[in-house]
């Protein structure tokens, strides 16, 4: 168990929907970081914030958006869903904001779009 | 575009022999490379890692190999046991942008 939790585990909807995927990251890490997974692809770096300000963009569709709260909760925010948003979505979580701090995943929310 | 590439979907290895896990990437920025394990329905696990200053990092039975020349990343499982059946990813980073390949399925044969 790394610690980090992600909520919810599976998700089913259709498109053109929007849904909230949420992490909480491990107790006192600062860092959360959001990947995509679809299928027969690596993980696909989206975003970091850090201590609740955006640290880092990567290939973030700008139909997803993503915040960390003052608790350092995090919540990826996904709209207009389309059938190739499905994909599995790790956040993971780091002490600080540095990329060679290790990162503790957790264990994924699968979305299905229909 | 695939920055960090896995050529092999899959490797299978006799149990005790040498795990090789190779990694090739393209972008000369990087500056730290890191091999996440994963089973199945659980979270990538950091595995080891290393700086683009060295060559060679060690932890117990995993040895990561860096070959900045031929752009190259190498992961050696010594010995093999069935407990390091799951996937391999590695991964790249500079300036807070991270690459992931798209794994390698091991399979430890008893």
């Amino acid at each position: 168990d790394s610690g980090v939790t992600q909520t919810p585990k599976h998700l089913i909807t259709a498109t053109g929907q929007r849904v909230t995927l949420r992490c909480s990251p491990r107790s006192g890490d600062l860092s959360v970081y959001w990947y995509q997974q679809s299928l027969d692809q690596g993980l696909q770096f989206l975003i970091q914030y850090y201590n609740g300000e955006e640290r880092a963009k990567g290939n973030i569709l700008e139909r997803f958006s993503a915040q960390q709260f003052p608790d350092l909760h995090s919540e990826l925010n996904l709209s207009s869903l389309e059938l190739g948003d499905s994909a599995l979505y790790f956040c993971a979580s780091s002490p600080l904001a540095s990329s060679t701090d290790t990162q503790y995943f957790g264990p994924g929310t699968r979305l299905t779009v229909l | 575009d695939q920055q960090v590439k896995q050529n092999s979907p899959s490797l299978s290895v006799q149990e005790g022999r040498i795990s090789i896990l190779n990694c090739d990437y393209t972008n000369s920025m990087f500056d730290y490379f890191l091999w996440y394990k994963k089973y199945p329905a659980e979270g990538p696990t950091f595995l080891i890692s290393i700086s683009s200053i060295k060559d060679k990092n060690e932890d117990g039975r995993f040895t990561v190999f860096l070959n900045k020349s031929a752009k190259h990343l190498s992961l050696h499982i010594v010995p093999s046991q069935p407990g390091d059946s799951a996937v391999y990813f590695c991964a790249a980073s500079y300036g807070n942008q991270f690459y992931f390949g798209t794994g390698t399925s091991l399979t430890v044969i008893p």
